[in-house]
């Protein structure tokens, strides 16, 4: 089954501040089916970026994806107080479906 | 809307088995899978298996595939995961998603689980 390792584990940053998160598969995936999900403590996680690249619906456009291969990332281009959360990629594979780690995105 | 509504929360012993349903409203039920993911206090998440709400086939992870059932129930419209032997590290949180599917440009489709529920408390303590 394909690993995906998220990084950094946690991210401190400011609101208004630029976050990028790092997800890398172990073995070369389809970026179709590559999704990024915000999860807020006890609350279910929330779709963002599906496709690698393309936003959920209702998703603002400070949130883009990007990558292929083995190397994904989510952007957040300026921070919003609510934006602070655990982020998680996922990967859809012949026979299994796997989730990330997961980054924290604190504030600092 | 589309919702999905999960069982209530249960507290069971080791050994035992659970059963959680997940409810689905505002969308074809047939049209779509339901996946099973669980989350541990503290910890990532983790995907479970799926269950086809039209044919009833079923996809199980090889962590839980001697342990877990996966069926629905067309009529009402409610998927369940049943979990046995269950043990102290089976203490989580289990989420019911469903996973979406929309058609590129290209020809392919894209996949994702775009509606979830709020999720099913289990602990597992003697």
């Amino acid at each position: 089954d394909i690993v995906l390792t998220q990084s950094p584990d946690t991210l401190s940053l400011s609101p208004g501040e630029r976050a990028t998160l790092s997800c890398r598969a172990s073995q070369r995936g389809t970026s179709t089916y590559l999704a990024w999900y915000q999860q807020k403590p006890g609350q279910a996680p929330r779709l963002l970026i599906y496709g690698a690249s393309t936003r959920a619906t209702g998703i603002p456009d400070r949130f883009s994806g990007s990558g292929s291969g083995t190397d994904f990332t989510l952007s957040i281009s300026r921070l919003e107080p609510e934006d602070f959360a655990v982020y998680y990629c996922q990967l859809f594979g012949n026979s299994a479906l796997t989730f990330g780690g997961g980054t924290k995105v604190e504030i600092k | 809307q589309v919702h999905l509504v999960q069982s209530g929360a249960e507290l069971k012993k080791p050994g035992a088995s659970v059963k959680l349903s997940c409810k689905a409203s505002g969308y074809t039920f047939t049209n779509h899978h339901i996946h099973w993911v669980r989350q541990a206090p503290g910890k990532s998440l983790e995907w479970m298996g799926w269950v086809n709400g039209g044919n009833g086939a079923t996809q199980y992870s090889q962590n839980f595939q001697d342990r877990v059932t996966m069926t629905r129930d067309v009529s009402a419209r409610t998927a369940y995961m049943e979990l046995s032997s269950l043990r102290s590290g089976d203490t989580a949180v289990y989420f019911c998603a469903r996973r979406g599917l929309a058609a590129s440009s290209e020809g392919y489709y894209y996949y994702y689980l775009d509606v979830w529920g709020k999720g099913t408390t289990v602990t597992v303590s003697s």
